[in-house]
C-alpha cells in the first residue's frame, strides 16, 4: 500500500537553530513529491516539488532533497516566521494520485 | 491575484440540513479537488475533476456529492450531513489532467461542524 509518513510530529527550534524534516514513503512508481507549508487556519501553500534522487531544490531557508526512500526539508537558521506545519506529498505515476502525509508541526521560538 | 476561494469559511448546520460548499478558481486550471483534513489521518480526497463534466471518486466520497458544470466553479454538496462530517474541507485546482506534476493551488478551507 502506498503510502507518506513523517517524523517527528512536532518540533521546537530556537531560532537560529537548524534542523530537518523527514519524509518516508512507499509509492508504486514516484511522479513527483511535493512538500507544502501550511499556516494556521490557511490551506497548503506549494513550496517545492521533486522528481528523481539526488534532486536537490531551494528558497530561502529551506532546502529539500530526494532519495529513493525519502525526503528531507533541511531548515537552516530558522525565523520565527518558519513556524507552520510542513506537509509532504507524493503522487503515484499511474493515475497521478497525492497521497500526503501527516505533517510536521514546526515551531521557532525567538 | 491566482486563486481558490471557497464558501463559507465556517459552518454550522444539524444532522440532515443539506449544504453546499462553493469553490470557484480563477486560472482556467483543468484539474480540481476536494480534501478533508482531520487531526491524525491528514488531507484526504474526497472527489476529484479532470475537467468539465468529469468527476471521479477520491478515497473517502462517501456521503458527499460535486458537480463539474462550469470549469471554474466545483461544489461539493452534502446532501444529508452527519457529525462525522465535522472536518476542515479545502479545495485545490491544477493545471492539465491527473497525469500533471504541477503545484496544487488550495484554498483558504472550510470549517464544518454537523450537530
Amino acid at each position: 500500500e502506498d503510502q507518506v509518513t513523517q517524523s517527528p510530529e512536532a518540533l521546537r527550534l530556537q531560532e537560529g537553530e537548524s534542523s530537518s524534516l523527514n519524509c518516508s514513503y512507499t509509492v508504486s512508481g514516484l511522479r513527483g513529491l511535493f512538500w507544502y507549508r501550511q499556516d494556521p487556519g490557511k490551506g497548503p501553500e506549494f513550496l517545492f516539488t521533486l522528481y528523481s534522487a539526488g534532486e536537490e531544490k531551494e528558497k530561502e531557508r529551506l532546502k529539500a532533497t530526494l532519495t529513493k526512500k525519502e525526503s528531507f526539508l533541511h531548515i537552516t537558521a530558522p525565523k520565527p516566521e518558519d513556524s507552520a506545519t510542513y506537509l509532504c506529498a507524493v503522487q503515484q505515476k499511474r493515475g497521478g494520485k497525492l497521497i500526503f502525509g501527516q505533517g510536521t508541526e514546526l515551531s521557532v521560538k525567538p | 491575484e491566482a486563486q481558490v476561494t471557497q464558501n463559507p469559511r465556517y459552518l454550522i448546520t444539524v444532522t440532515g440540513k443539506k449544504l453546499t460548499v462553493t469553490c470557484s478558481q480563477n486560472m482556467n486550471h483543468e484539474y480540481m479537488s476536494w480534501y478533508r483534513q482531520d487531526p491524525g489521518l491528514g488531507l484526504r480526497q474526497i472527489y476529484y475533476s479532470m475537467n468539465v463534466e468529469v468527476t471521479d471518486k477520491g478515497d473517502v466520497p462517501e456521503g458527499y456529492k460535486v458537480s463539474r458544470k462550469e470549469k471554474r466553479n466545483f461544489p461539493l454538496i452534502l446532501e444529508s450531513p452527519s457529525p462525522n462530517q465535522t472536518s476542515l474541507y479545502f479545495c485545490a485546482s491544477r493545471r492539465g489532467t491527473s497525469t500533471n506534476t504541477g503545484e496544487l493551488f488550495f484554498g483558504e478551507g472550510s470549517r464544518l461542524t454537523v450537530l
